[in-house]
């Protein structure tokens, strides 16, 4: 079936240090993953998205990365700040659904310990 | 440019009462979708419209929920009668074709 998991659901980090949320995806045929940030009470917030024709993939303090054969994603947050606390959604979009469906991990709660 | 607004934030109703939620969507995309997180599970898609039209209810859990999207613009989902575990945060999205789906800041349900 589809699924999408996260490893660990707590990862707390010191300010300034990098850190790395990993995500292990079930359908070997998505072909876009997206990776959003959670804040409370707020909604999903895109943080950067990735291909299946890409392996890594930057953004501005952000870089994703994908491995396709062991079917897995992971976010890498450089300098990791206070205000980058927040639940970490990854997303697959299933084969088949035009970019149209989502489908969610569980979250990786990050705290980031001044 | 406005995000994605939901309307209300919060919702409390006893089991048995209905309940509308509402999502107004930024302006110009004609792509909708609904979303809910129900207590310690993932976000689940419950379906998409393309302008008034619904592309894919695949997700809706059954015909206590309907959905509508007349005109276009904002959208509807309204729970009849409403349960015990429907509580959750319901959350809506939009985007142009293909592209990113930027979410509002959800409505929580809560069923007593």
């Amino acid at each position: 079936g589809e699924s999408v998991g996260l490893h660990l659901p707590t990862l707390s980090v010191q300010e300034g240090d990098n850190s790395i949320i990993n995500c292990a995806y079930s359908n070997s045929a998505s072909d876009y993953f997206i990776w959003y940030k959670q804040e409370s009470g707020k909604g999903p917030q895109f943080i950067i998205d990735i291909r299946s024709n890409m392996d890594k993939r930057q953004g501005q303090r952000v870089t994703v990365l994908l491995n396709k054969t062991v079917k897995h994603l992971s976010l890498q947050i450089a300098a990791t700040q206070p205000g980058d606390s927040a639940v970490y959604f990854c997303a697959e979009n299933p084969p088949n659904t035009g970019f149209q469906k989502l489908v969610f991990g569980t979250g990786t709660r990050l705290l980031v310990s001044p | 440019e406005a995000g994605v607004t939901q309307f209300p934030s919060h919702s409390v109703i006893e089991k048995g009462q209905t309940v509308t939620l509402r999502c107004d969507p930024i302006s110009g995309h004609d792509n909708l979708y609904w979303y809910r997180r129900v207590m310690g599970k993932e976000i689940k898609f419950l379906l998409h419209f393309v302008k008034e039209s619904k592309q894919d209810e695949s997700g809706m859990p059954n015909n206590r929920f309907l959905a509508e999207r007349t005109g276009g613009t904002y959208s509807t989902l309204k729970v009849q009668p409403a349960e015990l575990e429907d509580s959750g945060v319901y959350f809506c999205a939009s985007s142009h074709p293909g592209d990113t789906q930027y979410f509002g800041p959800g409505t929580r349900l809560t069923v007593l």
